[in-house]
């Protein structure tokens, strides 16, 4: 256990389907993060909150949507996807503090996939 | 952009040593960090090099060179549950946000 929680750990949804991720950390960290991962891919960043402002969006498609509503937890709103998204989602969270590292605390990830 | 090379796999047997390489370009480079991943799992954190030399934790160092833009990270007395994926991420400068390779999996073999 990390202190970072994530649900459901695994959903299959069609094309035409809404659906939400849930993160929640449990670590009174102020930074958190969804990451994408694909097979034999690196994790890629997608979206990073810091004290709940959205502070980077790496060319992410518009049918994902990410919320942040406090400090403690974190969304990520999925409509109309594409096969090609089928991946383990994971999120995480550090406590940031400028010019000094903090390692990153992960959930178990979400395993989506799309039909 | 940035980019981390890392070899896609390595074995070895139980007790040995192994050397995880990691190769980066970046600009505004910060540090270095590790991270494991077990089948199924959430990556956890091992180290974190921001000046050169060696970090030791345990069974594991970690290394860093900035002038070769090179690390790696040790692994002794290995065991069979070091088998897990590895992966070196970069830090670029004032941020903790992490470029990831693509990860090395380490086959540890009784």
């Amino acid at each position: 256990e990390t202190g970072v929680t994530q649900t459901p750990r695994h959903l299959v949804m069609g094309m035409t389907n809404k659906k939400s991720l849930k993160c929640e950390q449990h670590l009174g960290h102020n930074a958190m993060y969804w990451y994408k991962q694909s097979a034999k891919k690196p994790l890629e960043l997608m979206f990073v909150y810091s004290l709940e402002e959205r502070v980077e969006n790496n060319s992410v498609p518009s049918r994902f949507s990410p919320e942040c509503p406090n400090s403690s937890h974190l969304f990520l709103h999925l409509h109309t996807l594409q096969p090609e998204d089928s991946a383990l989602y994971l999120c995480a969270s550090s406590q940031e503090s400028s010019w000094v590292y903090n390692e990153q605390f992960f959930g178990p990830g979400t395993r989506l996939t799309v039909l | 952009g940035q980019s981390l090379e890392q070899p896609s796999e390595v074995t070895a047997v139980e007790g040995a040593i192994v050397q995880i390489n990691c190769t980066y370009q970046t600009s505004g480079f910060y540090g270095l960090s590790w991270y494991q991943q077990h089948d199924g799992g959430a990556p956890t954190f091992l180290s974190y090099n921001a000046l050169d030399g060696l970090e030791e934790t345990g069974r594991f160092s970690s290394f860093l060179s900035r002038s070769d833009s090179y690390g790696y990270l040790l692994l002794q007395e290995l065991q069979m549950k070091d088998s897990a994926s590895y992966f070196c991420a970069v830090s670029l400068t004032g941020y903790s946000t992490l470029t990831f390779g693509k990860g090395t999996m380490l086959l540890v073999s009784p």
